[in-house]
């Protein structure tokens, strides 16, 4: 399967605890974004990379929020101290930097008790 | 305001054609897309249509633009039951390689 996986698929974890998602894209794509999505609503943008390069945070909803992409390839999203608003789910979307189109995984649900 | 609009439900029969439509408010943006969201899974990237185009045809898809009054839709021709879905319209505001801006979406249901 070529395209952008995520993982873990679910995440159930307590107030308070902190929670890091993973995303792969696909192969040679060098622009990685970051969406959540709740309940009823369209996704929403929060952050994306060029290479390793974060080129837009100003978007993330709290410092409790942040993004690595160390190497340029996989990415990691981390929630500190989660609350039971962040709830959610999470979307990945990668594009190659010739392309316009964003191809999105299938999303890690957070469900905050 | 939402930068993105979108009318919550369509219900169409099975064979007919369904119209889904879309405002949005940046002029800039170059290209605007359809993505297509089936229940718990993520978004599947149907046809986009680039800023200079008024039409864009794709199998049973197709795409009108209005730039004049920021107006997108999606006609789906003979629609069918794996049709059903949620249907989000999107752009890139300033039409540079930041995110998407979604609407809302368009659940789309059929009846048999």
């Amino acid at each position: 399967d070529t395209g952008v996986s995520q993982d873990p698929r679910h995440k159930i974890t307590k107030r308070g605890q902190n929670v890091t998602f993973r995303c792969d894209p696909i192969s040679e794509h060098n622009r990685l974004y970051w969406y959540r999505q709740t309940l009823g609503q369209g996704p929403e943008f929060l952050t994306y990379f060029q290479n390793e390069a974060q080129l837009e945070k100003s978007r993330l909803l709290s410092d409790r929020f942040s993004a690595e992409r160390p190497k340029g390839s996989f990415s990691t999203l981390e929630i500190q101290r989660t609350e039971q608003g962040d709830s959610a789910m999470y979307l990945c979307a990668s594009s190659s930097s010739q392309g316009h189109e964003q191809f999105f995984g299938p999303g890690t649900r957070l469900t905050v008790l | 305001g939402e930068d993105v609009e979108q009318s919550l439900f369509l219900s169409v029969r099975e064979g007919d054609s369904s119209v889904i439509n879309c405002t949005y408010t940046d002029s800039s943006s170059t290209y605007l897309y359809w993505y297509k969201q089936e229940p718990g899974a993520g978004l599947q990237l149907l046809t986009y249509i680039f800023s200079n185009m008024d039409m864009k045809q794709d199998q049973r898809l197709t795409v009108l633009l209005n730039k004049k009054d920021k107006h997108l839709s999606l006609r789906i021709a003979d629609t069918q039951t794996g049709d059903s879905a949620i249907y989000f319209c999107a752009e890139i505001p300033g039409g540079g390689a930041d995110g998407l801006t979604f609407g809302k979406g368009t659940h789309l249901i059929i009846q048999p």
